[in-house]
């Protein structure tokens, strides 16, 4: 099954700095990759997918990135906040018209924006 | 529309028990997965309902069980509770055509 590995566990960051967080997956058949932001305290939260035909996506001050050959995917934060801080959780998963894979989530970053 | 509703949201058990979880999904919505959410182990996939059908299950042991009612509701049960089953317990529902799944806000199992 898919297995998704995800780094670093843990990033401190001035605001104002980029961060990025990397995400390699097993399966090369995933499709799917979403990103979920989780502050402390509440539920998971999309902030960001992307699909494998596309190569980079961007929304204001977050974008994603997908190497399908090397089979990675991170996620690129700019102009850091300290609302920004959170755990960050990436996904992989197989999507079809008919059928669809379980979604496996990575380990979680936690990160730290620090004024 | 309401969000994804997960009742309740604390429960403490003892070993040996029983307990039984449930999530109210988004209007509209038909699938339905849960995962467990432990500090070191990240959010873990436990099993994911469609139309009432299993479709995709964990690598969780036969203690945990679940199903989907046709209204999509859906409740997971976890028998012989563990004290390594205390976990955040958390539900993501979806519509049939997307693929972004909505939490809910958890269920917080104790067991003591």
């Amino acid at each position: 099954g898919e297995n998704v590995e995800q780094h670093p566990s843990t990033l401190s960051v001035q605001e104002g700095d980029s961060a990025v967080i990397k995400c390699t997956y097993s399966d090369s058949a995933s499709n799917y990759f979403p990103w979920y932001k989780q502050e402390l305290g509440k539920r998971p939260q999309l902030i960001i997918d992307i699909r494998s035909n596309v190569g980079e996506k961007k929304d204001q001050r977050i974008a994603v990135t997908l190497n399908k050959t090397a089979k990675h995917f991170s996620l690129h934060i700019t102009e850091t906040q300290p609302e920004d801080s959170a755990v960050y959780f990436c996904a992989a998963r197989l999507m079809t018209t008919d059928s669809w894979g379980k979604l496996q989530f990575g380990a979680g970053t936690q990160v730290v924006v620090t004024p | 529309k309401a969000g994804v509703t997960q009742t309740p949201r604390y429960l403490i058990k003892t070993r040996g028990q029983q307990v039984t979880l449930s999530c109210s999904p988004i209007s509209g919505h038909r699938s339905v997965s849960w995962y467990q959410q432990t500090p070191g182990q990240g959010l873990q996939f436990l099993f994911e309902y469609f139309s009432e059908t299993q479709r995709n299950k964990g690598n969780f042991p036969g203690r945990f069980s679940g199903r989907q009612f046709s209204n999509s509701r859906s409740e997971m049960n976890v028998s012989t509770l563990e004290l390594g089953d205390s976990a955040l317990y958390l539900c993501a529902s979806s519509r049939t055509e997307k693929n972004i799944q909505y939490f809910g806000a958890g269920t917080r199992l104790s067991v003591l």
